[in-house]
């Protein structure tokens, strides 16, 4: 079956840090592109940042450009989201989302989803 | 307030058939795929079309999606009380602010 699985969120003071983690299974991790989407309560989708397959490209939206790092390591089949300078407006459910199509970033959609790990930015 | 302008609501009876537009530009839309993601409340995000009009597998042919210009429409046929949840629209923007987007979502009801 076909997996992710997302780690790491917590409550953290502003001006903080946090690392996420999304545990893959059920299919060739390495052979696609990966991203982190965010929703905050009672709000839409927010994309937050992408990476190829490969780990050579990274993406990011420009509310966390600077603070937050992307990266994945294809020997664990697991991707990261480390997050610093951590504001309230970060206050979010995070998830991991693989894509449908391919190495690269280009965009055709979002297949797999995990279930998402809770992000709480406040003093 | 995202790029990807979407219905706040909308509503239709059962067995009915309803349309979600998403209104784009020529920075997003018009030159890329979209992709439509249903997400019921609580939960995550489901992938129902993507590259405009495929569906993936498991998704039934209920489902549809079609794209002209720079606006993009989600059709849903049939309508089921199980199709109630909130519905986004996504594709890729290429201004000054490069990344992937969503509208602002739709909330559809099944009265």
């Amino acid at each position: 079956e076909v997996q992710l699985l997302e780690s790491g969120g917590g409550l953290v003071q502003p001006g903080g840090s946090l690392r996420l983690s999304c545990a893959a299974s059920g299919f060739t991790f390495r052979s696609y592109a990966m991203s982190w989407v965010r929703q905050a309560p009672g709000k839409g989708l927010e994309w937050v940042s992408g990476i190829s397959g490969s780990g050579d490209s990274t993406y990011y939206a420009d509310s966390v450009k600077g603070r937050f790092t992307i990266s994945r390591d294809n020997s664990k089949d697991t991707l990261y989201l480390q997050m610093n300078s951590l504001r309230a407006e970060d206050t979010a459910v995070y998830y991991c989302a693989k894509d449908i199509v391919g190495v690269s970033y280009a965009y055709h959609g979002m297949d797999v989803w995990g279930q998402g790990t809770t992000v709480t930015v406040s003093s | 307030q995202s790029v990807l302008t979407q219905p706040p609501s909308v509503s239709a009876a059962p067995g009915q058939k309803v349309t979600i537009s998403c209104s784009g530009s020529s920075s997003n839309i018009a030159n890329n795929v979209v992709s439509w993601y249903q997400q019921v409340p609580g939960t995550a995000p489901k992938l129902l079309i993507y590259d405009n009009n495929k569906r993936p597998s498991g998704i039934p042919d209920r489902f549809s999606g079609s794209k002209s210009g720079t606006s993009a429409t989600l059709g849903i046929t049939g309508l089921q009380t199980g199709d109630e949840a909130d519905y986004y629209c996504g594709t890729w923007e290429s201004s000054l602010s490069t990344g992937r987007v969503f509208g602002g979502g739709t909330k559809l009801t099944v009265l």
